[in-house]
């Protein structure tokens, strides 16, 4: 069980367009959902807590006009990269926090490779 | 602030030495704790986690760890490391029920033959 996944796993795509990446929690529900950025040999950094049913919280220096997250369902939330530049290319990581869980714990999705040319 | 330190950037052992991963971190009091690999254009894997109790947790693929609150550390070892190990390996903490993870810089793994 606890089983994320991300759509899609690599993406290319041309500068100025706009790309959306999907965090599925499979099997079980999950009230807050997060997103990370990691740059290549670098840790990951902490963009956005998504909570469903209401707005995300950005962390300092995300652009959050840029970086949209809707998180409309107990299962799904999305990541969009709005006008994206190759300085947004980077690895994108989600996690998801179940619901009824008392702990800290959350479950990553295999990330999603961006790279814009 | 919150901080974890990986203070090790890269690590090279032997296959079939033994390893052990450092991990600090400061916070006041003691937070949840985890070991995550990753290997190269992979996602993170949970190798294990501490919450309280005992302070030895085993985890997956034969790796422990050990919380020590008087340190603030929480060390990932194992004791005969496989080729299959070489990856990145990353300590990170979790202040509270629902909140963001803070991650370590990672330490590279290399295994030598």
């Amino acid at each position: 069980g606890a089983v994320v996944s991300q759509h899609p796993s690599r993406v290319i795509c041309k500068s100025g367009t706009s790309v959306k990446i999907e965090c599925r929690s499979l099997d079980f529900q999950a009230t807050t959902m997060f997103w990370y950025r990691q740059f290549p040999k670098k840790s990951l950094m902490l963009m956005a807590t998504s909570n469903e049913g209401s707005k995300a919280t950005y962390e300092q220096g995300v652009e959050k006009d840029k970086f949209l997250i809707n998180h409309a369902s107990l299962t799904l939330s999305t990541l969009t990269v709005t006008s994206a530049h190759p300085e947004d290319s980077s690895f994108y990581i989600c996690s998801a926090r179940e619901a009824a869980s008392a702990s800290n714990e959350q479950f990553f999705g295999p990330g999603t490779r961006l790279t814009v040319l | 602030a919150q901080s974890v330190t990986q203070p090790d950037i890269h690590i090279t052992v032997s296959e079939g030495a033994s390893l052990e991963l450092r991990c600090n971190y400061s916070y006041g009091a003691t937070p949840y704790l985890f070991w995550y690999v990753q290997s190269p254009g992979q996602g993170l894997q949970l190798l294990l986690k501490y919450f309280s109790g005992d302070t030895l947790v085993q985890g997956i693929k034969g790796f422990e760890a050990e919380f020590k609150r008087s340190q603030s550390s929480f060390n990932l070892r194992k004791p005969s490391v496989h080729w299959s190990d070489a990856a990145e390996y990353f300590c990170a903490v979790g202040l509270g029920a629902g909140t963001a993870l803070i991650f370590g810089k990672g330490t590279t793994l290399s295994v030598s033959s």
